[in-house]
């Protein structure tokens, strides 16, 4: 069955610390890959979007995600996270024209 | 440009009433979603449009969820008897058509079924 999933629930970094988010999927064929993050009592804010091409991409406020075809992933980056980063972070497929799916979401703790 | 726009923001109801939400998506996007976004889950799709026109309505519970898209600018859903398991937010987003085209969102609306 087609599924997103996004193995941690929660994770606290330091300010300044390194982040990595894991997104892993499981479709037939190369879906098109997205990250969103979603700030309390807002909609989410797409931060960034692989279609094809090169493997790492980069997005706003300072995150970039890589594809790796061979493990199935899509895994969110960024060098130093800012307090500001908190946030609940979605990785989403959409494999046709149709039905983007969700993972279950992270929840990001900085802590000072 | 301006971004999707729901409301109301926030709505209590009891159980067995009725509720309706309103959605503007950003002009000249055909692409229309409602998604349920249940506390602590990613949002799962209820309904798409495109146009007018609905596309997947396969995850909407009929018996008691409805939605539209007349003129196929706003839409609304309508739920009717609300249950407890309804308590969500429900955003609606709008795309340009196309596979890699990315939803935009619109704040939500929570509602709460008590």
């Amino acid at each position: 069955a087609q599924s997103v999933t996004q193995p941690d629930i929660h994770i606290t970094v330091s300010e300044g610390a390194s982040l990595e988010l894991r997104c892993n999927y499981s479709y037939g064929a190369t879906p098109y890959l997205f990250w969103y993050v979603q700030s309390p009592g807002q909609g989410l804010q797409l931060l960034l979007k692989y279609f094809s091409g090169d493997t790492l991409v980069q997005g706003i406020k300072g995150f970039e995600a890589e594809f790796k075809r061979s493990q199935s992933s899509f895994n969110l980056r960024k060098p130093s996270v800012h307090w500001s980063d908190a946030a609940e972070y979605f990785c989403a497929v959409k494999e046709t024209s149709n039905d983007m799916r969700f993972g279950a979401g992270t929840r990001l703790t900085v802590k000072p | 440009e301006a971004g999707v726009a729901q409301s109301p923001r926030y709505k209590i109801i009891e159980k067995r009433q009725s509720v309706a939400f309103w959605c503007n998506p950003i002009s000249g996007h055909a692409t229309l979603y409602w998604y349920q976004q249940i506390l602590g889950q990613g949002p799962k799709l209820l309904i798409q449009f495109q146009n007018n026109g609905v596309v997947d309505d396969s995850q909407l519970p009929k018996d008691r969820f409805s939605a539209e898209r007349l003129k196929g600018v706003d839409s609304t859903l309508k739920i009717q008897p609300a249950k407890l398991e309804d308590s969500a937010v429900y955003l609606c987003a709008s795309s340009l058509s196309g596979q890699n085209s990315p939803l935009h969102f619109g704040n939500g609306t929570r509602l709460t079924v008590t």
